[in-house]
C-alpha cells in the first residue's frame, strides 16, 4: 500500500525566512498530490494541488514541486510570517481513486 | 458560505451507548468521507460515499456505520462505542475524487469512557 512520509514532525524558523517541507511517498506514483494546512482544533484546509505532469505550482507565497523520479514533493513558504505557524499535511490519492492518503504532517513554527 | 458542518463538536459518553455524529455539506458535493485523526497515526479514512446510497469501507471501518440517504448528509454511527474509538473525527466532501480538493468540517472530539 502507499506510504507517505513527511520528513520532520516539527520545523522552527525565523520570520522572513523560507520554510521548506518535504513529502516522500513509496510505491506507485500518484496522479496528483495535495497540500493542506491544519490549525489546532480545526479541520484541514486545502492549499494547493499539483498534477504528475506539473513540475511546479505557485500561489502567492506558496510553491509546490513534484518530482516523480525522486517520489517527492517539496512545499515552500517564502517570507514566512508567524501567522503561517500550523501543521501542514500532504495527501495523495490511493490507487483506486476513492480516497486521499494523508501524511502525518509537519508542524511549522515561525518566530518573530 | 460553502461549508461542511459537523455536530456535535464535543461529546463525552460511555461504552456501549449508541451515538451519531451528523455531517452536512451545502456545496452539492457527490463525494463525502469520514476520517479519524489520532496522535502519531495521522488522518485515516473510516468510510466514504461516492454518491447517494453508495457507501464503502475505508481503512478503519470496524465499529462504525454510515448512511447516505440524501446528497447533503452523511452521518457516522457508532452502534456500541468503545474506548478505542476515542478520537478526533472529521467529515469531508468534494465534487469528485480525482484531482478535487476536499473540504473538511471542524471536527468532532469524541471521548468514550
Amino acid at each position: 500500500s502507499q506510504k507517505i512520509e513527511q520528513n520532520s514532525e516539527a520545523l522552527n524558523i525565523q520570520e522572513g525566512k523560507t520554510a521548506t517541507l518535504t513529502c516522500n511517498y513509496t510505491n506507485y506514483s500518484p496522479a496528483y498530490l495535495q497540500w493542506y494546512r491544519q490549525d489546532p482544533g480545526r479541520g484541514p484546509v486545502f492549499l494547493l494541488l499539483i498534477r504528475e505532469n506539473e513540475k511546479e505550482k505557485r500561489k502567492e507565497r506558496l510553491k509546490v514541486t513534484f518530482d516523480t523520479t525522486l517520489k517527492q514533493s517539496l512545499f515552500h513558504i517564502t517570507a514566512s510570517q508567524p501567522a503561517d505557524s500550523a501543521t501542514y499535511l500532504c495527501a495523495l490519492d490511493n490507487q483506486a481513486g476513492t480516497a486521499l492518503i494523508f501524511g502525518k504532517g509537519t508542524t511549522l513554527s515561525v518566530s518573530s | 458560505e460553502a461549508q461542511v458542518t459537523q455536530n456535535p463538536r464535543y461529546l463525552i459518553t460511555v461504552t456501549g451507548k449508541k451515538l451519531t455524529v451528523t455531517c452536512s455539506q451545502n456545496m452539492n458535493h457527490e463525494y463525502m468521507s469520514w476520517y479519524r485523526q489520532d496522535p502519531g497515526l495521522g488522518l485515516r479514512q473510516i468510510y466514504y460515499s461516492m454518491n447517494v446510497e453508495v457507501t464503502d469501507k475505508g481503512d478503519v471501518p470496524e465499529g462504525y456505520k454510515v448512511s447516505r440517504k440524501e446528497k447533503r448528509n452523511f452521518p457516522l454511527i457508532l452502534e456500541s462505542p468503545s474506548p478505542n474509538q476515542t478520537s478526533l473525527y472529521f467529515c469531508a466532501s468534494s465534487s469528485g475524487t480525482e484531482n478535487q480538493p476536499q473540504h473538511f468540517g471542524d471536527g468532532t472530539r469524541l471521548s468514550i469512557l
